[in-house]
């Protein structure tokens, strides 16, 4: 079974710009969370999806959004980039509520 | 604010030895809680995950779970000098009927010396 892919791997973008990344979950799997990582702040929950509807949201400005579509990808964007939303953000899809997590590969976004 | 406390090490241990990692969690509702292994430059990958308070034992890791204490521990037998990395507790947030939210500890750093 493929694990959950995420696209694309590494981003630079500059202050301002908005950017789209993208996760598919592995496969059966309706539940997709988001996390940003970064050194000082660790793992912090963005937000997650079920079944096309978020949820449950993390501690995050507006300029951070997402969704999900029925074959359970999901894609987030972050509008007017800022040079605090360099990070590494990890995709993770279970296949329940309850079940275990796991994680993609992770796209490392750097903001200039 | 739901917490997960991690000590952030670093944690060295000689190889053959036994690893103990400790994690606390601020939460009560919490039901679930995981432990994840992330290589430098590399993504979480589950190790274990427990429910129910006692031991649960896979292979060479053993999850400690206490909730009236609200404690988690991963114990990692025979420690391997492929085991060094990142340790990263995570305690699943359904307190209140929130949807899932994995809360996650600041991450022990473990090197198992040869």
């Amino acid at each position: 079974k493929a694990g959950v892919t995420q696209t694309p791997r590494y981003l630079i973008k500059t202050r301002g710009q908005q950017v789209t990344l993208s996760c598919s979950p592995i496969s059966g799997h309706r539940s997709v969370s988001w996390y940003q990582q970064t050194p000082g702040q660790g793992l912090q929950f963005l937000f997650e999806y079920f079944s096309e509807t978020q949820r449950n949201k993390g501690n995050f400005p507006g300029r951070f959004s997402g969704r999900q579509f029925s074959n359970s990808r999901s894609e987030m964007n972050v509008s007017t980039l800022e040079l605090g939303d360099s990070a590494l953000y990890l995709c993770a899809s279970s296949s329940s509520r309850i079940d275990e997590q796991f994680f993609g590969p992770g796209t490392r976004l750097t903001v200039l | 604010q739901k917490e997960v406390e991690q000590n952030s090490g670093p944690l060295s241990v000689p190889e053959g030895a036994i690893a103990s990692l400790n994690c606390t969690y601020s939460d009560r509702g919490s039901q679930s809680f995981f432990w994840y292994r992330q290589y430098s430059g590399k993504s979480p990958e589950l190790i274990m995950f427990i429910y129910s308070n006692g031991d649960k034992e896979d292979g060479r890791f053993t999850a400690q779970l206490n909730k009236a204490s609200q404690y988690v521990s991963l114990l990692i037998r025979d420690s391997q000098p492929s085991d060094s990395a990142t340790y990263l507790c995570a305690a699943d947030g359904f307190s209140s009927g929130s949807a899932r939210q994995l809360t996650f500890g600041s991450g022990t750093q473990l090197t198992v010396l040869p």
